[in-house]
This record gives C-alpha cells, structure tokens and sequence, in this order.
C-alpha cells in the first residue's frame, strides 16, 4: 500500500515570500501521478498541480512548482509571490494509475501573513 | 462543483440513527469514491465504485454501505451511526481523459455530527 507523509504540520509566509511544502511517499510502483490539492477553509477542494511520473520535468503552473525528486521519493511544493489568498491546508496526494484512488498526506496549514 | 452534486451539506444525526449520503454526477463518468476527513488529517478513502452495480472496499470501510445501482449515483449509507463517525465526507469523481489536466472533481463535502 502506498503513504503520503506531510512533516511540516502548519507553515506561515509574509506576503510576496516563498514558501516550500514538503511531501515524502512510499510505494513500489514506477509509473504514478502525485498531486498538490488546496483546501480552503470553504472545504473545496481544488488542484494546484499535477506531476506524472514519467515526465522528468518539473511542472509549473504560474506561482506554483514542484521539485519532484523521484529516487528519493519526495515532491515538494514551492509557492511564490505569496498571496493572502493562498492561506489554506495543502494536501499532496498520490495515485498509482490515471484515474485511481487518491492517498493523501496529512496536510499542511499554510498561513500567509500581510 | 460543476458536475457533482453532494446531499445533504449538513446533517446532525443520534448515535444509532441511520443515514444515507448521496453523490450525483451529471456526467458519465465510470469511478466514483467517497473519502471522510477527520480534523487534522488528510482524506481517507471509505469505499468506491468502477462503475454501474460495482463497489469496492477502502481503507476505512467498517460502519459504512454503498450502493451504485445507477451510474449517475453512488450512494454512502451509515447504518447505525457512531460518534466515532462524525467527519466531513466528500464524493470525488474520477474523469481522466488524455489532455485532461485535472482527472478528479470533488463535491463540496458533507459536514456529519453524530451526537
């Protein structure tokens, strides 16, 4: 069975810094997709970032990016340019096939200071 | 969200009473989950369904039913309810398709206290 495990429990940022997010996971899969997942405090749940396996490039998507280190099985989030609205929990979240069930971390608070 | 609907929001229930949860896709879409998040925690996966007539069991599948006797639904029941049972529960569907960047759309979650 795979696990996610999320260390840091809470982060806080000032505003227009950076922040990183860890995410550590474990499974013997070689092929697999990891995700960065946002929650509110509205409870939705919205996706941040996508990275596949596969693909050797990290992904980006505007102020967030991932550093995917797949030997050692880790996939961090980087948000920069901080904004108060990224104030939220942060799940990171794997699946070992397109369209199969999500495991998640535990989460990280992430609050994001004026 | 577009596409999934979760009923009820909200709902406060007596230990022992019996409850369903109901996820209604618009779509047609084949796998279809239901997750509890407990504070604190991250979401964990009480059972799922890879289409019409099938279910699966989760990681924390003990207390709970499911049914998905159309594909449009998929259904979460708790049978006798328990304090131990008190969580948010969302519905996820999963709808990857080449190209598709995103693969899943959650419902906006049920808020369940068992009293």
């Amino acid at each position: 069975a795979q696990t996610v495990t999320q260390s840091q429990p809470e982060m806080s940022v000032q505003e227009a810094e950076t922040v990183t997010l860890s995410c550590t996971y474990d499974t013997s899969e070689n092929n697999y997709y990891l995700f960065w997942y946002k929650q509110p405090p509205s409870r939705q749940m919205i996706l941040v970032i996508r990275q596949e396996a596969y693909k050797q490039q990290n992904a980006t998507e505007n102020r967030f990016s991932v550093n995917f280190q797949k030997a050692a099985k880790s996939f961090s989030l980087k948000i920069s340019d901080s904004q108060l609205g990224d104030t939220a929990m942060y799940f990171c979240a794997f699946s070992k096939a397109a369209g199969n069930k999500l495991t998640f971390g535990g989460g990280t608070r992430v609050l994001v200071k004026p | 969200n577009a596409g999934v609907t979760q009923t009820p929001k909200f709902r406060v229930l007596k230990t022992g009473q019996s409850m369903t949860l109901l996820c209604a896709q618009d779509m047609n879409h084949e796998y279809m989950y239901w997750y509890r998040q407990d504070p604190g925690m991250g979401l964990r996966l009480i059972h799922y369904s890879v289409g019409e007539g099938t279910t699966a069991k989760g990681e924390v599948p003990d207390g709970y039913n499911v049914s998905r006797l159309k594909k449009q639904n998929f259904l979460l029941g708790l049978e006798s309810a328990a304090p131990s049972q008190t969580s948010v529960y969302f519905c996820d569907i999963s709808h990857w398709t080449p190209g598709n960047p995103y693969g899943y759309t959650f419902g906006s979650g049920t808020r369940l206290t068992v009293v």
